[in-house]
């Protein structure tokens, strides 16, 4: 089955570790996005990439990497430097960024600050 | 002023009634519009997609559009329990690779 993968699914973090969050999708989308969501508010774009080896930062990106190296994959690193990453984490993908096109969304990661 | 607004809620209707989600945006350039459905604890699923002003229809579920006034609503007609949930209003910023703009959410509650 075509889809969006993420892992884990729950992820604890101790202060001041780093942690990667793990995005795969088989749907050949080119676009891929990470979101943040906090209780009782929408999501908000951390990261987007349209093309292998290419991304741009989003809306609040502070405290945040990623790499784009293949085509299906998106990982997301929260490092020491995002200081308060306890949200539900969500990857995305669609088939390309410019048209009318909607995105896909994956399980989702929840982080907790331990 | 946010970039996509929505009442957050929370709205509750009895079962087999309309339920009325309601959007608006900001910048008048957008061109596409979502809805997505959100369980709690879930990730979001999309219910419809709209791009021209009027009416869309799918099953129970009708997406209206109205770029003049620049707001976007979802109908649910014969609401039922499973209905329950936050619907997210989505709006694709025009003439950039951006990706979705989302509201906070209408939480729905649909009474048995």
């Amino acid at each position: 089955d075509g889809g969006i993968t993420q892992s884990p699914k729950y992820l604890f973090r101790k202060e001041g570790q780093n942690v990667t969050l793990s995005c795969e999708q088989n749907l050949n989308h080119d676009a891929m996005y990470w979101y943040r969501q906090d209780p009782g508010q929408g999501l908000r774009l951390i990261y987007y990439s349209q093309i292998v080896n290419d991304f741009q930062k989003g809306d609040i990106a502070e405290g945040y990497s990623v790499s784009r190296e293949k085509k299906e994959s998106f990982p997301l690193t929260v490092t020491s430097a995002q200081k308060n990453p306890t949200a539900f984490y969500l990857c995305a993908s669609s088939l390309r960024t410019a048209e009318n096109t909607e995105a896909f969304f994956g399980q989702g990661t929840r982080l907790t600050v331990v | 002023q946010k970039e996509v607004e929505q009442n957050s809620g929370p709205l509750s209707v009895p079962e087999g009634a309309i339920a009325s989600l309601n959007c608006t945006y900001s910048d008048r350039g957008s061109q596409s519009f979502f809805w997505y459905r959100q369980y709690s604890g879930k990730s979001p699923e999309l219910i419809m997609f709209i791009y021209s002003n009027g009416d869309k229809e799918d099953g129970r579920f009708t997406a209206q559009l109205n770029k003049a006034s620049q707001y976007v609503s979802l109908l649910i007609r014969d609401s039922q329990p499973s209905d329950s949930a936050t619907y997210l209003c989505a709006v694709r910023p025009p003439g950039s690779a951006r990706q979705l703009t989302f509201g906070s959410g209408t939480q729905l509650t649909v009474l048995p």
